[in-house]
């Protein structure tokens, strides 16, 4: 079955950095586009940045553009996010997600992970 | 970048009776293909979301039948025929017309 799995997280302090996987299995990966969610503690959904299926175009949310980069590895079914000059509001469980749009471009997640915590504090 | 509100925030329920939750976006969901890029999730508690209707209108596979989207442009609609215990969590609705993704504040479902 669709399985994606993230790993990463932990506790680190206030500007260092940090890079979250996202493992996935059960469908063809190199076909469908995949994002990262965050949700702070107490919190409703953040959408934070997606990846083309290809890797050919990424997207940010304005809170995380130019700390945050997205790629990905096709060759190993894997999502990287990588994180730099960490705050304490990035503070959160950091969900990947399958897009549903496949090839077709970014449209909305349908499969997600379990997520990985992250605490940013010094 | 399109706003998400969602109404009621918080929604008692008796279970076998019907439930519904607002979603209203600040721009038209509209795509020229036909399609409204809205989307519906559940997140149970200590759960990460589901997904529960896309394009405003479609079950993904596996929900049940008692849940139904509906909708077009700028107001829609969930609704539950006849919530189960199972149904409590938070709700979202999320637009996928533009980047970057919005989601609405959430509407969390408990049992009176």
């Amino acid at each position: 079955q669709v399985q994606l799995v993230e790993s990463g997280g932990g506790v680190v302090q206030p500007g260092r950095s940090l890079t979250l996987s996202c493992t996935t299995s059960g469908f063809t990966f190199s076909s469908y586009g995949i994002h990262w969610v965050r949700q702070a503690p107490g919190k409703g959904l953040e959408w934070v940045a997606g990846i083309w299926h290809d890797g050919s175009k990424e997207i940010y949310a304005e809170s995380v553009k130019g700390r945050l980069t997205i790629s990905r590895d096709n060759a190993k079914n894997t999502v990287f996010l990588q994180m730099n000059s960490l705050r304490v509001d990035d503070t959160a469980v950091y969900f990947c997600a399958r897009d549903s749009g496949g090839v077709g471009g970014i449209m909305g997640p349908d499969i997600w992970g379990q997520g990985t915590p992250l605490t940013v504090s010094s | 970048d399109i706003v998400m509100t969602q109404s009621p925030l918080s929604l008692p329920v008796t279970p076998g009776e019907p439930a519904s939750i607002a979603c209203r976006s600040s721009q038209s969901l509209l795509h020229g293909d036909g399609y409204n890029y809205l989307y519906w999730y559940l997140q149970k508690p200590g759960q990460s979301p589901q997904l529960l209707i896309y394009v405003g209108t479609h079950r993904a596979p596996g929900v049940p039948d008692r849940f139904s989207g509906s909708g077009s442009g700028t107001d829609f609609t969930l609704k539950i025929n006849r919530v189960e215990a199972e149904d409590v969590g938070v709700y979202y609705c999320m637009q996928g017309l533009q980047t970057p993704l919005t989601f609405g504040q959430g509407t969390k479902v408990e049992i009176k």
